[in-house]
């Protein structure tokens, strides 16, 4: 049964701390999203990558996070430093996007960030 | 779990009864659009999905509608279940802009047995 992963499930850190999240897309996806959800904010798009490549990371604070995809199979989203006002639940969620197919996206179970 | 506890608004619904959930996107050009069904504790998971060169789409038991000249999405829900409690989210995205998929705002149903 193919499914997005994500670790940590859970993350307790301290404020100033760096934090790495990874997840491991459907084998065969081209399109990972990373997305933030906040009780205020709902779901915000961070960052997406296509076929590996970053295409919109506009959502994304660029003093402290980074997203990256160093292969096919992985996908990491890095703060550094931590803040209080980065806890939330961060989603990766895979698809096979093309021109004609815009597909469906599919989640993973989500990492729970709490800094404090 | 991974509950968030969003301040959103709530559709309380009657077990048995059909529920109708509203969206108002937000760009124009958006040409393809889901909604997705978020569980407690779960990430979102896709229910069904509209064109915008359609008006109307129906699955199991869901059915989306689609008014371009308004902006606005609805889902509607037949003989609603327990097991459709859950927060429900319209996405919107645009092939031209890479496919990047937009949410709304969000709705919560409850439904009373």
């Amino acid at each position: 049964d193919a499914r997005v992963t994500q670790t940590p499930r859970h993350k307790v850190t301290e404020m100033g701390q760096e934090v790495t999240m990874r997840c491991q897309p459907i084998l065969g996806h081209n399109t990972v999203f990373w997305y933030r959800q906040t009780m205020m904010q709902g779901l915000e798009l961070l960052a997406y990558f296509r076929n590996r490549a970053p295409l919109d990371d506009s959502g994304m604070p660029k003093d402290r996070f980074s997203a990256e995809m160093p292969d096919a199979t992985l996908a990491t989203l890095k703060i550094q430093p931590s803040e209080p006002r980065d806890s939330a639940v961060y989603f990766c969620a895979s698809g096979l996007l093309t021109g004609a197919n815009t597909g469906e996206l599919f989640f993973g179970e989500g990492s729970r960030l709490t800094v404090l | 779990g991974e509950s968030v506890g969003l301040h959103l608004p709530t559709l309380s619904v009657q077990e048995g009864d059909n529920s109708i959930i509203n969206c108002a996107y937000s760009n124009s050009a958006s040409d393809y659009f889901i909604w997705y069904k978020q569980e407690s504790g779960k990430g979102p998971q896709f229910i069904i999905d509209i064109r915008s060169n359609m008006d109307k789409r129906q699955g199991q038991r869901v059915t989306v509608l689609l008014n371009k000249t308004v902006k606005h999405l609805s889902l509607q829900i037949a003989a609603t279940q327990p097991g459709d409690s859950a927060v429900y989210f319209c996405a919107e995205t645009l092939k031209a802009a890479g496919n990047k998929l937009t949410f709304g705002g969000g709705t919560r149903v409850l439904v009373k047995p």
